[in-house]
């Protein structure tokens, strides 16, 4: 079966210092990979997707970037974090065979915040 | 930019009681899901509809598409506690797994 594993689960860094969140997926092939963002309570806003290796495609212009080294990782970046970098960060993933019946599968989130 | 816009933002009922979430959009979507979502945790599939009028029916729970596919409903018959959470829906267009997620609507059921 298909897991997701994405980490920390809680990161407290300091403005100004450098992000590493990592997703990595078990159990598939070639997925298309999600980072998405939630404000509190609120809905999903997509930051970036890859449907391969090296394949990254920006949806908002941020502080941020992602990169996809192997099949099954993609890693959210930072190289100075800022105060509106805090919230909820959600890696995500599908096979566009298994998308009307099974969606996106999510990982457990990362709560980030930036003090 | 797709905009997915649901009402109500908030939802406090009482167990028994019938409600209706709305997700509206002026973006026509070729699919849409909806996802329930806990506390800490990410969100899970609840539901794809795919044809314009479509109905589906989860137990307590029935989801509509509309005509045009634009917007879409879920209605929760005879509600529980544990259909607390954040209801999003999510529609797709364009590049097939691609998700535009709605504002969500929080649900509260107490006893």
């Amino acid at each position: 079966s298909q897991t997701i594993h994405q980490w920390p689960a809680t990161l407290v860094q300091p403005v100004g210092s450098p992000l590493s969140l990592e997703c990595t997926v078990e159990g598939t092939s070639n997925p298309n990979l999600y980072w998405y963002r939630q404000a509190a309570g609120r809905g999903l806003q997509l930051l970036f997707y890859s449907v391969g290796i090296g394949q990254i495609s920006s949806e908002v212009p941020q502080n941020l970037s992602a990169s996809r080294p192997q099949d099954r990782q993609f890693i959210l970046s930072s190289k100075k974090l800022l105060l509106s970098d805090s919230g909820f960060y959600l890696c995500a993933w599908n096979g566009d065979l298994a998308f009307a019946n099974y969606g996106y599968t999510f990982g457990s989130g990362t709560r980030l915040t930036v003090v | 930019t797709q905009l997915l816009e649901q009402s109500p933002q908030f939802l406090s009922i009482q167990e028994g009681e019938n409600l209706t979430v709305y997700c509206n959009s002026s973006s026509v979507f070729s699919s849409l899901q909806w996802y329930r979502q806990e506390p800490g945790e990410g969100p899970v599939l609840l539901v794809t509809v795919v044809t314009g009028g479509e109905v589906k029916k989860l137990k307590r729970l029935t989801f509509q598409f509309g005509d045009a596919r634009k917007d879409s409903s879920l209605h929760i018959t005879a509600a529980q506690p544990g259909d607390t959470g954040l209801y999003l829906c999510a529609g797709a267009s364009g590049t097939a797994s691609k998700l535009t997620f709605g504002t969500g609507t929080r649900l509260q059921v107490t006893l």
